[in-house]
């Protein structure tokens, strides 16, 4: 039962570019959400993050969109450079210390 | 200040073996969970240990059981191994009623069962 989907396993931006990364969630009671970023042979890293009392956060060239309606959210990161090429992960959980549900991934490559 | 350490870093067993998997959190953090991420997955959490207990747990069989020491190390267990068990494991440190946000992972142990 997935309950977090990113549907895109892959995503190939040019260097200055916009990357959007977007990720979907089924259980309405999801209130907490975060972005992962991870290199291989690394574990994840955290991103950003973002409480369902928000519709936006920001965080540099890093900005979360939440949709709560359609349940759906999205990352941006403006302007993507080739060090952002990583797998991205989104995660959701019901408030900000409960077991968090991963989505699949979506790998970005950032080309110069 | 040494981050999230995991041993070893790639173990192979064969089906129906037990195995031991190992997480030192980083300094400071006193709380552990396990997760699971199979390939093409994202990670699935397994259980978190704090105060050498086991607070909250997945959707895992009781296969998987663990156990957290009072230097905050903790160990996965997993016994009767099946082929669907090969996957990266990766442990997680936190500070006790600290957010999400505040979990950090370790680099994995990749387990392959033959």
């Amino acid at each position: 039962d997935q309950q977090v989907k990113q549907n895109s396993p892959s995503l190939s931006v040019q260097e200055g570019r916009i990357s959007i990364l977007n990720c979907d969630y089924t259980n309405s009671m999801f209130d907490y959400f975060l972005w992962y970023k991870k290199y291989p042979a690394e574990g994840p890293t955290f991103l950003i993050s973002i409480s369902s009392i928000k519709d936006k956060n920001e965080d540099g060239r890093f900005t979360v969109f939440l949709n709560k309606s359609a349940k759906h959210l999205s990352l941006h990161i403006v302007p993507s450079q080739p060090g952002d090429s990583a797998v991205y992960f989104c995660a959701a959980s019901e408030g900000n210390n409960n077991d968090m549900r991963f989505g699949a991934g979506t790998r970005l490559t950032v080309k110069p | 200040d040494a981050g999230v350490t995991q041993s070893p870093t790639h173990l192979i067993k064969t089906r129906g073996q037990q195995v031991t998997l190992r997480c030192s959190p980083k300094s400071g953090h006193d709380t552990v969970s396990w997760y699971q991420q199979a390939l093409g997955q994202g990670p699935q959490f397994i259980f978190q240990y704090y105060e050498e207990e086991e607070r909250q747990r997945g959707n895992f069989p009781d296969r998987f059981s663990g156990h957290q020491f009072p230097n905050y190390s903790s160990e996965l267990n997993v016994n009767a191994l099946l082929l669907g068990d090969s996957a990266l494991y990766l442990c997680a440190s936190s500070l006790p009623h600290r957010g999400n946000n505040e979990q950090f992972f370790g680099p994995g142990t990749r387990l392959t069962v033959l």
